[in-house]
C-alpha cells in the first residue's frame, strides 16, 4: 500500500475485555514499531520487529500487552484485561532500513478508550 | 534513559515570520534524529532525518541542524504559513528504540 495503514481508526471497549490492534506497514518495510501516545504527551515505544522476530519488546509496560507478526508484515498488538488507563492513541509505524536508515513511517493511529 | 525535551510548548507567531524551534537530548549516543508534525488527530508526518554523522538536513523551507556533543537540535521555518500550524515533534534513536520530545504546538496566525 502506499502507507501504513491502521484497524480500528476508533476502539471502544469495557473494562477487562480483549482487544486486538492491526498495523499494516509499508510493503517492503522489514522494521516495524509500536507506540502508545496520551493526550498532550510525545509517542512512548512499545516494541520493535525485525522481520518477525521482536527485537526489543522493552517498552510493553506489563504481560497484558502483547505483540505478534507471524509472517513479516501485518503486525496485531493484543491488549488482555484492558484498564482505564489502557486508554490512548496506539500508533504503529514502519522502516525500511537502507544504508543504515531507520526512517520511520507513522500509521494514522488507533484510538483506544477503555470505559 | 535517554530524556528528550522540546523548547517552547506552544509557540505563535504571524505569517510570514521565520521561527525556531529547540530540541535537546540527554545521551549524545544517538544513531539519528528525525523531526515530525502531527496534526490534530492525525499519525505523525516525517519532516527530515539527520543521521548521527551529519550536521543539517534541509527541505523546502524546513532545516534541521544537530549538535550531537551538546545534545542539541533545531528546526528552522522559514516564512511561516498558516498550514505550518500543528504539533512538531522530534525523536531520537538510541539503540532500537526512539525517545520523543513532548513536541511544539506551533500556531501561525494569518
Amino acid at each position: 500500500g502506499a502507507g501504513v495503514s491502521q484497524t480500528p481508526s476508533n476502539k471502544v471497549t469495557e473494562k477487562g475485555k480483549y482487544v486486538e490492534l492491526r498495523c499494516d506497514p509499508i510493503s517492503g518495510h522489514t522494521a516495524l514499531y509500536w507506540y502508545r501516545q496520551s493526550l498532550g504527551q510525545g509517542p512512548e515505544f512499545l516494541i520493535y520487529f525485525q522481520g518477525t522476530g521482536a527485537a526489543d519488546d522493552s517498552g510493553l509496560p506489563n504481560d497484558r500487552f502483547f505483540a505478534v507478526r507471524p509472517e513479516g508484515s501485518v503486525s496485531t498488538l493484543k491488549i488482555q484485561r484492558t484498564e482505564r488507563g489502557d486508554s490512548a492513541v496506539y500508533l504503529c509505524a514502519s522502516s525500511l532500513l537502507k544504508l543504515g536508515s531507520y526512517e520511520q513511517y507513522f500509521g494514522p493511529g488507533t484510538r483506544l478508550t477503555v470505559t | 534513559k535517554q530524556e528528550v525535551t522540546q523548547i517552547p510548548a506552544a509557540l505563535s507567531v504571524p505569517e510570514g515570520e521565520n521561527l525556531v524551534l529547540n530540541c535537546s537530548f540527554t545521551d549524545s549516543a544517538i544513531y539519528n534524529l528525525q523531526w515530525f508534525r502531527q496534526d490534530p488527530g492525525k499519525g505523525l508526518t516525517s519532516l527530515l532525518l539527520i543521521q548521527s554523522s551529519q550536521r543539517e538536513q534541509t527541505s523546502g523551507r524546513l532545516n534541521a541542524s544537530l549538535d550531537k556533543s551538546s545534545g542539541r537540535s533545531t528546526l528552522y521555518i522559514a516564512a511561516s504559513q498558516p498550514g505550518d500550524s500543528a504539533t512538531y515533534l522530534c525523536a531520537v534513536r538510541a539503540g532500537n528504540q526512539f525517545y520523543f520530545g513532548t513536541g511544539t504546538s506551533l500556531t501561525v496566525i494569518p
